[in-house]
């Protein structure tokens, strides 16, 4: 099985609300990342979690918020986001950091 | 740096023809290679990769990869293209060096338009 889930869907939020992503996998992966994708874009790294461990932040701003509350589970709060930040959210996991990456279908996100 | 480069951003070819997604890289060291495929409103899906041994990688839905390390390169291939293979392809290469893998680099993408 070689599935990533996540949740929700799509999303609609205001610039003033606060909301979470969330990214569930059961490979026993022990990485896990986040990506954000403009369309017909490539994937743009956000953050990585190694070991449960917040391992990379490629300088993303402070209204997300990563959360990886254990081996299985990915978060990312979102709080008071700009219209710009509207995107398709990408959860991805692996082995480890050499290994294949297997992504989520995506939360489709609007910024009103 | 690592980087990769999808030279073509559209790639049009009549079904039952065989298609080429080009792609090129540039790594220090051994080169960790993958194709991704990613249709409308989707996640990306893996394809195939390439770490080390045969230079020509078998992946999924009758795709192909050859890896070229004197030009470079790690083309795409499929014998004969069908219309649902229509989607944008995504080269990648994993930088092995300053953040120990963790960091993908991806290519622009490439749109391949399979005509029946």
């Amino acid at each position: 099985d070689t599935e990533v889930t996540q949740t929700p869907k799509h999303l609609v939020m205001g610039m003033t609300n606060k909301k979470s992503l969330k990214c569930e996998q059961h490979m026993g992966h022990r990485a896990m990342y986040w990506y954000k994708q403009k369309a017909k874009k490539p994937p743009e790294l956000m953050f990585v979690y190694s070991y449960e461990k917040l391992s990379i932040n490629e300088s993303v701003p402070s209204r997300f918020s990563p959360e990886c509350p254990n081996s299985s589970l990915l978060n990312l709060h979102l709080h008071a986001l700009q219209p710009e930040d509207s995107a398709l959210y990408l959860c991805a996991s692996s082995q480890n950091r050499a290994e294949t990456q297997y992504f989520g279908p995506g939360t489709r996100l609007l910024v009103l | 740096a690592q980087s990769v480069a999808q030279p073509e951003d559209q790639v049009n070819v009549a079904e039952g023809n065989p298609l080429t997604v080009k792609c090129t890289y540039s790594v220090s060291g051994n080169p960790y290679l993958f194709w991704y495929v990613q249709y409308p409103n989707r996640g990306l899906q893996f394809l195939l990769k390439y770490i080390t041994g045969d230079n020509l990688v078998k992946g999924s839905y009758g795709f192909e990869a050859e890896f070229n390390k004197s030009q470079t390169s790690f083309h795409l291939k499929k014998p004969s293209a069908l219309v649902s293979d229509s989607a944008l392809y995504f080269c990648a290469v994993r930088d092995m060096g300053g953040t120990g893998g963790f960091k993908t680099i991806f290519g622009a993408g490439t749109r391949l338009f399979v005509k029946a």
